[in-house]
């Protein structure tokens, strides 16, 4: 079973609307981490935003958000203003701590376009 | 600081060929990772490390060996390349094991197998 889904495989929104990109986990630890990267053109992975399972509120980093739906298992990634350097893949991805590894699962990402 | 860094950024290779990347972390990581991306997906586990001296297989194991002789320093070796290895490859490191902390990235290798 797929462990982390993200349904929208491209997205387009207009400059300064917000955006969410959806994302949805399986996983049946009860201690996790649910993480959103952004892959520009260029290829690096930069690092948005964290949510632990634990945390009774949604996370936030300036323009971005999570909502965490912990009991529908979701993590959407919520861009507000969305500016055109915004424009890239975008991979929802989950680290959790019963493996011993604590690698990242990743979703197979979102491309999202941002038009002027 | 540097982070974490890859050499080389780009590959070609022949069939059959060998190649090692190297994958280097000024950050006092304790774990490093191998991914794979190939088109169209997310990254994919090859191998791991949790700490100098110890490697682990992920998801995509077969046809990659890695070592990790210095805490430093991550290496995933092709010995017999092939065209199904033709992908982006990510380093990438973490600096405990909890749950919290962000994997660092590194810029990847583009690698072409003909």
């Amino acid at each position: 079973a797929q462990k982390i889904t993200q349904t929208q495989p491209g997205m387009f929104v207009q400059e300064k609307e917000a955006v969410t990109l959806d994302c949805t986990y399986d996983t049946s630890d009860p201690s996790y981490g649910l993480f959103w990267y952004k892959q520009p053109s260029s290829g690096e992975m930069i690092f948005l935003i964290y949510q632990g399972s634990y945390d009774q509120q949604n996370a936030t980093e300036g323009r971005y958000s999570l909502n965490f739906q912990k009991a529908r298992k979701s993590a959407n990634l919520v861009i507000s203003a969305s500016q055109l350097g915004d424009s890239a893949m975008y991979f929802c991805a989950m680290r959790e701590a019963d493996t011993g590894r604590r690698a990242l699962t990743f979703g197979s990402g979102t491309r999202l376009q941002v038009q002027p | 600081n540097a982070g974490v860094t890859q050499t080389p950024k780009f590959r070609v290779l022949k069939t059959g060929q060998s190649m090692t990347l190297l994958c280097a972390q000024d950050m006092n990581h304790e774990y490093m990772y191998w991914y794979r991306q190939d088109p169209g997906m997310g990254l994919r586990l090859i191998h791991y490390s949790v700490g100098e001296g110890t490697t682990a297989k992920g998801e995509v194991p077969d046809g990659y060996n890695v070592s990790r002789l210095k805490k430093q320093n991550f290496l995933l070796g092709l010995e017999s390349a092939a065209p199904s290895q033709t992908s982006v490859y990510f380093c990438a490191s973490s600096l405990l094991p909890h749950t919290t902390y962000e994997q660092y990235f590194g810029p990847g290798t583009r690698l072409t197998v003909t």
